[in-house]
C-alpha cells in the first residue's frame, strides 16, 4: 500500500513569490491535514479536512496561505506572497477515522520550504 | 501546550533495550497515550498507543503506570536506525488534533 506522498521534496524560492505544495493521502483516507514544521519544532497543524471541507482551519495564516481538497482526494496548499518567515518542513497527514486503528495519522515526508 | 515532559535527548548502546520516559501528570480518563518518532528528513511514523494496559507491538511495548501519571517507550533491541526523535502524546481517540512537543533525541550508539 503507497503511503502518503508529497512532492516537491524540497523548494527554494525567493520572498514575495507564490509557492505551492502538493498531497495525495492514503487510498480512502477520508481525513487529511497540513501541518508546519519549524526547525527543532515538533509539527503545528495548520488546517483539516473531512473529504472536502475544511473542518479545522482555526492556525492557518489567512492573509497569504490557502488550501483546497477538490474532489476530496488530493490537497494543495498554497503560500503567496511567501515571507522569510515561511521557510519550514510542510508535513501532510491523512487518516481514516474509522474503527480501531481510525485515528491514527499517516505522514508523507514533508516539503522543505526554504525562502530567500 | 503539549500535556507531556520529555527528556531533550538520549544515548543507547546498539543492540540494547531502549527506555524513553514521558510524564503525563494531568492526563484524564479519556486519554490515550501515543508515541511517534520521526527519523531525519522524514514525517512521523506511529509507533504505539495505549489507555492503561502496557501493549506491545511489532516495533516496541508501552508500559503506563498503574495511576497513568507517566509511561514508558521500550526499544527491545535498539539498531542504528532507531536514531530519531520520538514523540510522546496524550489525546482523546476522537480528538483530531496531534499537539506535539519537542520529544526526545534518541542517539543509538554503535
Amino acid at each position: 500500500e503507497a503511503g502518503v506522498v508529497q512532492s516537491p521534496r524540497y523548494k527554494i524560492i525567493e520572498k514575495k513569490q507564490p509557492v505551492a505544495f502538493w498531497c495525495n493521502p492514503i487510498s480512502g483516507h477520508n481525513t487529511l491535514y497540513w501541518y508546519r514544521q519549524n526547525l527543532g519544532q515538533g509539527p503545528e497543524l495548520l488546517i483539516r479536512y473531512e473529504n472536502e471541507e475544511a473542518v479545522d482551519d482555526s492556525q492557518l495564516p489567512k492573509d497569504r496561505f490557502s488550501a483546497e481538497r477538490l474532489k476530496g482526494v488530493d490537497s494543495t496548499l498554497k503560500i503567496q506572497p511567501a515571507e522569510l518567515g515561511d521557510s519550514a518542513v510542510y508535513l501532510c497527514a491523512s487518516s481514516t477515522r474509522r474503527g480501531a486503528a481510525g485515528n491514527i495519522q499517516y505522514f508523507g515526508a514533508g516539503t522543505r520550504l526554504s525562502v530567500l | 501546550d503539549a500535556k507531556t515532559t520529555q527528556p531533550p535527548s538520549m544515548d543507547c548502546a546498539e543492540g540494547r533495550a531502549a527506555n524513553l520516559p514521558c510524564n503525563h501528570s494531568t492526563i484524564s480518563g479519556n486519554e490515550y497515550v501515543y508515541w511517534y518518532r520521526q527519523i531525519h528528513s522524514q514525517g512521523p511514523q506511529y509507533i504505539i498507543h495505549g489507555l492503561k494496559n502496557n501493549e506491545t507491538n511489532e516495533m516496541a511495548s508501552l508500559i503506563i503506570t498503574e495511576d497513568r501519571k507517566s509511561s514508558t517507550l521500550i526499544l527491545p533491541h535498539a539498531t542504528l536506525r532507531d536514531t530519531a526523535v520520538y514523540y510522546c502524546i496524550v489525546r482523546e481517540n476522537r480528538d483530531d488534533k496531534i499537539i506535539f512537543g519537542k520529544g526526545t533525541r534518541l542517539h543509538i550508539l554503535p
